[in-house]
């Protein structure tokens, strides 16, 4: 079975000071995808990147940036100068197959981590 | 565009009342899915429709039936609600049931069992 471990449950920075939120997987897949999922204080999921196991270059999107390293199996989330609206639950996902159907999968939730930002 | 919509967001019920929760996605998606989210957790799968018409199981299905009623419509039903199935149900939907695709998820629903 695949598991997501998302050790830091809450982090509580200063607003502009940059934050690393940690993800370690497992699983016996030789490909897969990993996902990073914002849940704001308003409760619904934004989808925020998705990483192939074939591509471990890292990437860049404003303030946000994604490590990941299949040799640690840890897909890290940074955010640089935090801000106030970066307050949420982020959580890390895995895709697995599941069912006996061919091509039926599901997402591994991690536990989440709760990010707050303290102006 | 409203993507992915859950009713009712909120609903209050009784132990061993029925209920239906209902999910619409207008983005032409092939596959749906219902999860529930409890303090702490994170989200976990009841049951998937990898397609029109068919439905598996996930982790926790106990105490729920689905129904693909269209492409566009997913309902999950809690058939005599417990105190247990108190959470938040997430409504998800992807492109196809695909490792790669990111799934698309509706703004919860609120139950609570009393």
């Amino acid at each position: 079975a695949q598991k997501v471990t998302q050790a830091q449950t809450e982090i509580s920075v200063v607003e502009k000071e940059d934050v690393t939120l940690d993800c370690v997987y497992e699983t016996r897949d030789t490909t897969y995808y990993l996902f990073w999922y914002k849940q704001p204080p308003s409760g619904e999921l934004v989808f925020l990147i998705r990483r192939n196991s074939f591509d471990e270059q890292n990437e860049i999107s404003g303030r946000y940036s994604w490590n990941f390293q299949k040799s640690t199996s840890s897909f890290n989330f940074t955010i640089t100068a935090s801000q106030v609206v970066d307050s949420a639950v982020y959580f890390c996902a895995l895709s697995e197959a599941v069912g006996s159907g061919a091509g039926s999968y599901q997402l591994t939730f991690g536990k989440g981590t709760k990010l707050s930002v303290i102006p | 565009n409203a993507g992915v919509t859950q009713t009712p967001k909120f609903q209050v019920l009784k132990t061993g009342q029925s209920m239906t929760l209902q999910c619409a996605q207008d983005m032409n998606h092939n596959s749906m899915y219902w999860y529930r989210q409890d303090p702490g957790m994170g989200l976990r799968l009841i049951y998937y429709s990898a397609s029109e018409g068919t439905t598996d199981k996930g982790e926790v299905p106990n105490g729920y039936n689905v129904s693909r009623l269209n492409k566009r419509e997913f309902s999950l039903r809690l058939e005599s609600a417990a105190p247990s199935q108190t959470s938040v149900y997430f409504c998800a939907s992807s492109e196809v049931d695909s490792r790669r695709q990111p799934q698309h998820f509706g703004d919860g629903t609120r139950l609570s069992i009393l």
